[in-house]
């Protein structure tokens, strides 16, 4: 069965630190990968996704993650992390070749940014 | 272009009630994702609908159906509701089902509490 973990729960950064939070899955293949952010009360905003190609890639809001097939990661890293980064953040894995519609996602890990 | 709006925002009902909640997916949009979230359990995926037809379940009791509309709008509805069934439910739209590089959009999500 697939299945995310993120091993942190919570992590606080001082603002201006560098930033990775921790994404591993279980799956029988390289599935989809994505990365989103929850602020309190909200949806779920898309920070980045892995769907093939470059294993480094690139989001929104200075956000990068690498997917690492070895070790069946795709943690996300920011080189320096800004007050309005606080929040929550989702790594999930979608069916490779199979609809979108289902995702699979880590219980999150909470951010707390001090100034 | 108008993101996934979900209406509405919050909900109070009493147990044993049922709800219906609302999704209008983006424009061109054909698949819709249901997602329940609590502090317990996280995100839980509810059931998919592409083109009027339900394509994925997950482990929910039959009191939570949905269905969709041939304008791809979709709604999910909740039975004899218990105190449990107080989450975040957020709805996802996506372009396509299957694979191509394509991604899931979530609305604001509706707050329902049961009391």
């Amino acid at each position: 069965a697939q299945s995310v973990t993120q091993p942190d729960i919570h992590i606080t950064v001082s603002e201006g630190a560098s930033l990775e939070l921790r994404c591993n899955y279980s799956y029988g293949a390289t599935p989809y990968l994505f990365w989103y952010v929850q602020s309190p009360g909200q949806g779920l905003q898309l920070l980045l996704k892995y769907f093939s190609g470059d294993t480094l890639v690139q989001g929104i809001k200075g956000f990068e993650a690498e997917f690492k097939r070895s070790q069946s990661s795709f943690n996300l890293r920011k080189p320096s992390v800004h007050w309005s980064d606080a929040a929550e953040y989702f790594c999930a894995v979608g069916h490779r070749g199979s609809t979108l519609g289902r995702l699979y996602f880590g219980r999150g890990t909470q951010l707390t940014v001090w100034p | 272009k108008a993101g996934v709006t979900q209406t509405p925002r919050y909900l109070i009902k009493t147990r044993g009630q049922q709800v219906t909640l609302s999704c209008s997916p983006i424009s061109g949009h054909r698949s819709v994702s249901w997602y329940q979230q609590t502090p317990g359990q996280g995100l839980q995926f509810l059931f998919e609908y592409f083109s009027e037809t339900q394509r994925n379940k997950g482990n929910f009791p039959g009191r939570f159906s949905g269905r969709q509309f041939s304008n791809s709008r979709s709604e999910m509805n909740v039975s004899t509701l218990e105190l449990g069934d107080s989450a975040l439910y957020l709805c996802a739209s996506s372009l396509s089902r299957g694979g191509g590089n394509t991604e899931a959009f979530f609305g604001q999500g509706t707050r329902l509490t049961v009391v």
